[in-house]
């Protein structure tokens, strides 16, 4: 197992233009998390699953970001309408589901950086 | 108030010395604290979990929690050079414990 994979590693896009975001998680892992992180800052919660069911999405979240997990393997995040705020280091995480799960932490992906211009 | 606050340093201690750094939380229900390593350019690393007040030590690390004071801190021991990074406190959030919220981050430089 190589751990949690995501891809693309980088990504420039236009401002109006859609992107979307793949994360592998580990294999065994049936919780997937994504969060964003912005220069200087921690990395924020945008929406977690579990296997392929979402099961919190952040208030902060606009309509423009979605987020699926077929079949409850990768999963994909995607941003429509891309605006410059929209750059920052998207990760993606994932744990397994142990007893007492959320007491193991996450691996996280290597990211994806989004630089809208 | 933010849900997990540390001060954002920079912190700078000479190598060999004990770096300490220290996180405040607001969900008082929450049961599972955690510390993650974050070096420039790369993706945050699980150092430490803890979720019993007290210490808990792994090699050169000590995390210490205090659910009454909601106060989580991470000492590290004989600090290298190697140790610099950004240091991220992170708090499972109730109920369900299964979102988890960072803080801004500690930047950490051990100097030679």
């Amino acid at each position: 197992d190589t751990g949690v994979s995501q891809d693309p590693r980088h990504k420039i896009t236009k401002r109006g233009q859609n992107v979307t975001f793949r994360c592998d998680p580990i294999s065994e892992h049936n919780r997937l998390y994504w969060y964003r992180q912005t220069l200087g800052q921690g990395p924020e919660f945008l929406t977690y699953f579990q296997n392929e069911a979402q099961l919190e999405k952040s208030r902060l979240l606009s309509d423009r970001f979605s987020a699926e997990r077929p079949k409850g393997s990768f999963s994909t995040l995607e941003i429509q309408r891309t605006e410059q705020g929209d750059s920052a280091m998207y990760l993606c995480a994932s744990s397994e589901n142990l007893r007492g799960g959320d007491r193991y932490g996450y691996t996280f992906g290597s990211g994806t950086r989004l630089t809208v211009v | 108030q933010k849900e997990v606050e540390q001060n954002s340093g920079p912190l700078s201690v000479p190598e060999g010395a004990i770096a300490s750094l220290n996180c405040t939380y607001s969900d008082r229900g929450s049961q599972s604290f955690f510390w993650y390593r974050q070096y420039s350019g790369k993706s945050p690393e699980l150092i430490m979990s803890i979720y019993s007040n007290g210490d808990k030590e792994d090699g050169r690390f000590t995390a210490q929690l205090n659910k009454a004071s909601q106060y989580v801190s991470l000492l590290i021991r004989d600090s290298q050079p190697s140790d610099s990074a950004t240091y991220l406190c992170a708090v499972n959030m109730s109920p369900g414990g299964f979102k988890t919220i960072f803080g801004a981050g500690t930047r950490l430089f051990v100097k030679a």
